[in-house]
């Protein structure tokens, strides 16, 4: 079965301090691997979005990395701010052919962060 | 920037009630998606649409539920008779371009459906 895994569920940490968040999924065939940020009461907003072939991606004080072999992906997040209290969700796209596939979300880590 | 939107924002029905969440996607995007998340759990895809057409759809899109396009811009999702489990946020979400798969979609800020 199809399945995206996160941890931890919740993290507190300090503003200022760095944090990586864990996703570990079972899709396949895979086809990209993305991490989203919701706010709370909003819609998801995308960080990054990696391809097999992609081992890093940053996109400011976030960066992504991705194990294909080991279906293994971080979000690490450099100087924490107070605005970056959210869920991360990592999310899985198979690869089905023709098909554009589902996106497989998992169930995101709570991320606060505390002055 | 453009943005989704959606309307309403929040939406109070009683069990048996039809109900149509609106969204209007990014314009110039081809691609429509709803998703819904029930509260404390994981998004789950229900549906896309391409075309004027449903191209896929999860097993909880089930006959209770429709997608339409009435126009060029809105993009709805209806419930026929809402149940209590029907409660959750619905998120409508937008691609642009057909031809890659890594397409990024655009989320809407959701409409919080609560059935009584």
């Amino acid at each position: 079965k199809n399945q995206v895994e996160q941890s931890p569920q919740s993290l507190i940490i300090l503003e200022g301090k760095n944090c990586t968040l864990q996703c570990n999924y079972t899709v396949s065939p895979f086809s990209n691997l993305r991490w989203y940020k919701q706010d709370t009461g909003r819609g998801p907003v995308s960080l990054t979005i990696m391809t097999f072939s992609e081992n890093t991606k940053s996109n400011g004080r976030y960066t992504a990395t991705l194990d294909a072999d080991t279906k293994q992906s971080s979000l690490h997040i450099t100087a924490s701010q107070l605005s970056d209290s959210a869920s991360y969700i990592c999310v899985v796209r198979g690869n089905y052919g023709g098909s554009q596939g589902n996106l497989i979300f998992g169930k995101g880590t709570k991320l606060s962060v505390k002055p | 920037e453009p943005e989704v939107t959606q309307t309403p924002s929040h939406q109070v029905t009683q069990m048996g009630q039809e109900v149509i969440l609106r969204c209007v996607p990014i314009s110039n995007h081809l691609y429509f998606y709803w998703y819904r998340q029930i509260l404390g759990q994981k998004v789950e895809f229900l549906v896309s649409f391409y075309n004027n057409e449903i191209s896929e759809k999860s097993e909880i899109f089930d006959d209770q539920f429709s997608v339409e396009r009435p126009d060029g811009s809105n993009f709805t999702l209806k419930i026929r008779s809402t149940k209590l489990e029907d409660s959750a946020m619905y998120f409508c979400a937008s691609s642009p371009d057909r031809g890659r798969i890594h397409h990024e979609q655009y989320f809407g800020p959701g409409t919080r459906l609560t059935v009584t």
